[in-house]
């Protein structure tokens, strides 16, 4: 089954504790997104790859890194989390976009991180 | 800047009646449009999406959506609306002149409750 999956899908943690949220995705596709979703504010941008050890900023990358080592994986790290990363975070992944066309994107289940 | 707006927290409709969930964005040059539904723990699910061509599209679920370029809108409808339609709505623009891995621009959700 094509999926993305992430893990742990709820985690709760104390401040500064360093942690990783896993992102997988079985499709072949070349771009993986993190987003982090907050009520009102609907779904947020933090980083994203382009292709396997290309990545950059996405709109709210304070606070977090990410690597892209193998082209299936994307992890989210959290040097030093803090109360305001408190949130729910979405991993997801989508073929190459092109100017022309558009593929949607596919999220993973989601990831409920709490940090106290 | 790009934005997307979803003038609606929350729509309440009766089953079988008529539902819309109202998006409003504002993107320089053609926008890609799409529609995203979240169910409670669960990840984004893609309803359906508007690239070129016929201003309606038709989705899953019964869902279609009518992008309208005069009033920068593209608004989510359903014949007749069912009680598992009840959900989170995510309306999302991707600017196709700046990939940034595909990155969508989400409105701030809406939330569709459908009562027997």
């Amino acid at each position: 089954e094509a999926q993305v999956t992430q893990n742990p899908r709820y985690l709760i943690t104390v401040t500064g504790k360093k942690l990783t949220v896993t992102c997988s995705q079985n499709m072949n596709h070349e771009y993986m997104s993190w987003y982090r979703q907050d009520p009102g504010l609907g779904l947020r941008q933090i980083y994203y790859s382009m292709n396997v050890e290309v990545t950059d900023k996405g709109d709210v990358p304070e606070g977090y890194k990410v690597s892209r080592k193998e082209k299936r994986n994307f992890p989210l790290i959290l040097e030093s989390p803090s109360p305001n990363q408190t949130s729910l975070y979405f991993c997801a992944s989508s073929p190459r976009q092109t100017q022309w066309g558009s593929y949607e994107q596919y999220f993973g289940p989601g990831t409920r991180l709490t940090v106290t | 800047a790009q934005s997307v707006a979803q003038p609606e927290d929350q729509v309440n409709v009766a089953e079988g009646n008529p539902l819309t969930v109202k998006c409003t964005y504002s993107v320089s040059g053609n926008p890609y449009l799409f529609w995203y539904v979240q169910y409670p723990n669960r990840g984004l699910q893609f309803l359906l999406k508007y690239i070129t061509g016929d201003n309606l599209v038709k989705g899953s679920y019964g869902f279609e959506a009518e992008f309208n370029k005069s009033q920068t809108s593209f608004h989510l409808k359903k014949p007749s609306a069912l009680v598992s339609d009840s959900a989170l709505y995510f309306c999302a623009v991707r600017d196709p002149f700046n990939n940034q891995g595909g990155k969508l621009i989400f409105g701030q959700g809406t939330e569709l409750s459908v009562k027997p």
